[in-house]
This record gives structure tokens, C-alpha cells and sequence, in this order.
């Protein structure tokens, strides 16, 4: 099984700070990674996919890079919206998802 | 536009049986694997199964395997999550979700269904 671990858990920002979530596969998952967010009591939402696509409709502060096991979502300038849990998400094998990153107000 | 819409949760005792359902609309519903992915109160999110377009493949986590079984009716658009054996840690939010296409990730989501197993 293909095990996901994102860093740091939580993550305290203010309005207009560039943010960044790591996240790390067990093991080599290509480019087979998107990233979603979520905020409470929502369902999901799909950000990235292929690693660095950014999904339709999506503002293009957010963006993802890496292949193989490591990976980013960058926020390049981080608004009101963008308060939320982000979680990462392998498909290279099965689906797995990491265990989130919230970013709270600073 | 695309719709996904959960049913069937409920309290449900450990050990007893429950079924989900997740009616899908505006897309072509057979060109699409569909997922089951759930949330603990609190917790993070988990995938739990999916299933080929034509149900003829079923994947499933290894927290759920031999207990839960997905199917789905193309003919009604419709998932199912049927649930056995139910237990404590099973008490989640199921989300249905679409898989785009295999390489894109799950683009549409259901709003959710509260399971909650409890004596």
C-alpha cells in the first residue's frame, strides 16, 4: 500500500503570505497526485491533478509541482477563501489520501 | 450539470447491515469509475471503494474488504455501498465521487451521508 504524509498538519498564515503543504509518498507515484480542498461541513474540492494541472475555475495563486514521491501545493498569496483543509492524494495505486493540512489565521 | 447525491445513512447498531446510495445526473454516468470515500467526525478523509464503468471491477481498502461490497445499475444511475458487519470506527460521512478519468482525480462530489454505528 502507498502511504501519503503531508507537513506540517497545520499551518498558521496571515492574508497575502505565500504557503506551501508538503506531501510525500511511500513510495514513486509519477505525476498521480492531485490536491483538494476542503472547508467544514463541505465536500471536497479538486484543485490540482497530474501533480501541476490546475483544475478548471480554480484561481491560479494555487499551483503544485513534483513527480516521483515528493510533492508541493503552493498558495502565492493567500486570501480569505483559502482558509481550509488541503489533503493530497495519490492514484498511481488504489487511492490514498493524506492525513490534511489546515490553514488557520494567524 | 453534474450531480451526485447521497441516501441511506443512519444510526445503525455494531454488527448490523446498511445500504447507500448515490443517484448521479448530468453526465454520461457509464463512462466514469465511481468512488466511496468517507470522513470520521474530525478526521481526515479515507478512500474506501471503487468501481469500474461497468461494475465488472470493485476495488476496496483493506479497513473495508469483505465486509462492504460496491455495486452500481447503469440503467438508474445509481451507487450503492452495501455495509455489513458494521462497527464503531465505520461512523463516517460517505461521500460518493466521480473519478474524471483516471488520471485527474475525483472531480464531482456528493454532499454527504452520516453513518453513525451505535449502541
Amino acid at each position: 500500500d502507498i502511504q501519503m504524509t503531508q507537513s506540517p498538519s497545520t499551518l498558521s498564515a496571515s492574508v497575502g503570505d505565500r504557503v506551501t503543504i508538503a506531501c510525500r509518498a511511500s513510495q514513486s507515484i509519477s505525476s498521480w497526485l492531485a490536491w483538494y480542498q476542503q472547508k467544514p461541513g463541505k465536500a471536497p474540492k479538486l484543485l490540482i491533478y497530474k501533480a501541476s494541472s490546475l483544475e478548471s475555475g480554480v484561481p491560479s495563486r494555487f499551483s503544485g509541482s513534483g513527480s516521483g514521491t515528493e510533492f508541493t501545493l503552493t498558495i502565492s498569496s493567500l486570501q480569505p477563501d483559502d482558509f481550509a483543509t488541503y489533503y493530497c492524494q495519490q492514484y498511481n495505486s488504489y487511492w490514498t489520501f493524506g492525513q490534511g493540512t489546515k490553514v488557520e489565521i494567524k | 450539470q453534474v450531480h451526485l447525491v447521497e441516501s441511506g445513512g443512519a444510526v445503525v447498531q455494531p454488527g448490523r447491515s446498511l445500504r447507500l446510495s448515490c443517484a448521479a445526473s448530468g453526465f454520461s454516468y457509464s463512462s466514469h469509475y465511481i468512488d466511496w470515500v468517507r470522513q470520521a467526525p474530525g478526521k481526515g478523509l479515507e478512500w474506501v471503494a471503487a468501481i469500474s464503468f461497468d461494475g465488472s471491477n470493485k476495488y476496496y481498502a483493506d479497513s473495508v474488504k469483505g465486509r462492504f461490497t460496491i455495486s452500481r445499475d447503469n440503467s438508474k444511475n445509481t451507487l450503492y455501498l452495501q455495509m455489513s458487519s458494521l462497527r464503531a470506527e465505520d461512523t463516517a460521512v460517505y461521500y460518493c465521487a466521480r473519478d474524471r478519468d483516471g488520471g485527474s482525480g475525483f472531480d464531482y462530489w456528493g454532499q454527504g451521508t452520516l453513518v453513525a454505528v451505535s449502541s
